[in-house]
């Protein structure tokens, strides 16, 4: 089975530039979790889907930050516009259901200039 | 808020060797604690979930115990091999609106040959 897929795996733009960030959840996986992953604080949280439906956008910094799931096999992570403390790690995850484990993609790796 | 606390931040044992994690939350109510690997530039590895009814999970070489009530959780590995070595995170689901997920800063573990 193809695990989560993320793209793209490493993405340098200049600040201001808007960036888009791609996830394919595994197949029958109703839940899709967006993280974010520094040195300075860690794994967080972002926001999760359930059944394609944004359950907690909490996490998420600030309205720069834009999450969809238009369904079920696709979502999108979207910063415009992009600023220098936005380079991160991002991870895509799903998992059945909220309460199962989760299933994590290999990452972005995002760098602004 | 949560708070997840992972201790040692870096630990180095020979091959071989039996070693514990240790992983403590502030906030006991919890749905379920899970842990994960973490190898350099790759995403997490789920290794074993513990829902909040339960106080241990098993996985080959693996052996995870929960005490809710207390906060605690360790990773008990035996006969560490070279290939174990990576970051090893905890993270638990909280029991509340949102379900919000919160993760430790990691153990980084390495065996040596």
């Amino acid at each position: 089975d193809a695990g989560v897929i993320q793209s793209p795996r490493h993405e340098v733009t200049e600040m201001g530039q808007e960036v888009t960030l791609r996830c394919k959840p595994i197949s029958g996986h109703n839940s899709l979790f967006w993280y974010r992953q520094t040195m300075m604080r860690g794994l967080e949280l972002l926001i999760y889907f359930n059944n394609n439906v944004p359950i907690d956008d909490s996490g998420m910094p600030e309205d720069r930050f834009s999450a969809k799931m238009p369904n079920a096999s696709f979502s999108t992570l979207k910063i415009q516009p992009s600023e220098p403390r936005d380079s991160a790690v991002y991870f895509c995850a799903s998992s059945r259901f909220p309460g199962q484990p989760q299933h994590f993609g290999d990452g972005t790796r995002l760098s602004i200039l | 808020k949560q708070e997840v606390t992972q201790i040692p931040a870096a630990l180095s044992v020979p091959e071989g060797e039996n070693l514990v994690l240790n992983c403590s939350f502030t906030d006991s109510a919890i749905y379920n604690l899970q842990w994960f690997r973490q190898d350099p530039g790759k995403g997490l590895t789920s290794l074993l979930l513990i829902q909040s009814s339960q106080r241990e999970q098993t996985s080959g070489r693996l052996n995870a115990s929960l005490d809710k009530s207390s906060g605690r959780s360790t990773l008990y590995i035996a006969a560490s091999q070279p290939g174990d070595s990576a970051t090893y995170l905890c993270a638990v689901r909280q029991e509340s609106a949102g379900n919000q997920f919160y993760f430790g800063t990691g153990t980084s573990l390495t065996v040596i040959p």
